[in-house]
């Protein structure tokens, strides 16, 4: 298995919402990311877990709160978001960090 | 926070024509990636070029890493109507922990 896998693959959620976006992957990887994409725009580094331990977090605001449950698992929660947060959100994994990463499709999020 | 530029921001050749695209980051970095991403989803590693490395090929692929100027080239030889995508820099930006950050990327249109 040589995938990265995150659903939904579409999400639409108003500001009073609590929602959750989730990456699994198997290939063993030990370092996941999280990114934000908007159009037209490179993705914006927002989390990095090494070894299941956030090790990066590039000042989010805390409407996100991210988990990783287990060294497969990624999670991205959301709460109270802004429509400027709609944006596609990426996550990605590589064997460590800094290395070549697998990314995922991601998850288009549009906030009303 | 973006680490580095590419340049040009668009290029649009023919079939055929090889495009090459440049890169310029900030910081000491251990390695050097290219990426690409096709209609705004995920994206697909390329090749990865670490910092006592100046060249390495892969297909149809040739990246160059110059250190002492903080810059890489990216050349894709023949290309392809199916090369059409964003190319993205990404560099393990050292100094600021160990993820990936982006540069601007690249928008390649290639018609037929």
């Amino acid at each position: 298995d040589t995938e990265v896998t995150q659903t939904p693959k579409h999400l639409v959620m108003g500001m009073t919402n609590k929602k959750s976006l989730k990456c699994e992957q198997h290939m063993g990887h030990r370092a996941m990311y999280w990114y934000k994409q908007k159009a037209k725009k490179p993705p914006e580094l927002m989390f990095v877990y090494s070894y299941e331990k956030l090790s990066i977090n590039e000042s989010v605001p805390s409407r996100f709160s991210p988990e990783c449950p287990n060294s497969s698992l990624l999670n991205l929660h959301l709460h109270a978001l802004q429509p400027e947060d709609s944006a596609l959100y990426l996550c990605a994994s590589s064997q460590a960090s800094g290395q070549g990463a697998v990314f995922g499709s991601g998850t288009q999020l549009s906030v009303l | 926070s973006q680490q580095g530029e590419e340049d040009p921001q668009a290029l649009s050749i023919q079939e055929g024509e090889n495009a090459t695209m440049n890169c310029s980051y900030k910081t000491s970095i251990n390695n050097l990636q290219w990426y690409r991403q096709n209609s705004g989803r995920g994206l697909v590693h390329l090749i990865l070029i670490r910092s006592n490395e100046r060249e390495k090929h892969s297909g149809r692929l040739r990246v160059t890493l110059d250190t002492s100027k903080k810059s890489s080239s990216l050349l894709i030889t023949a290309s392809r109507a199916a090369d059409t995508a964003s190319y993205f820099c990404a560099t393990d930006a050292y100094q600021a922990g160990t993820a990936l950050i982006f540069g601007k990327g690249t928008t390649l249109s290639v018609s037929s």
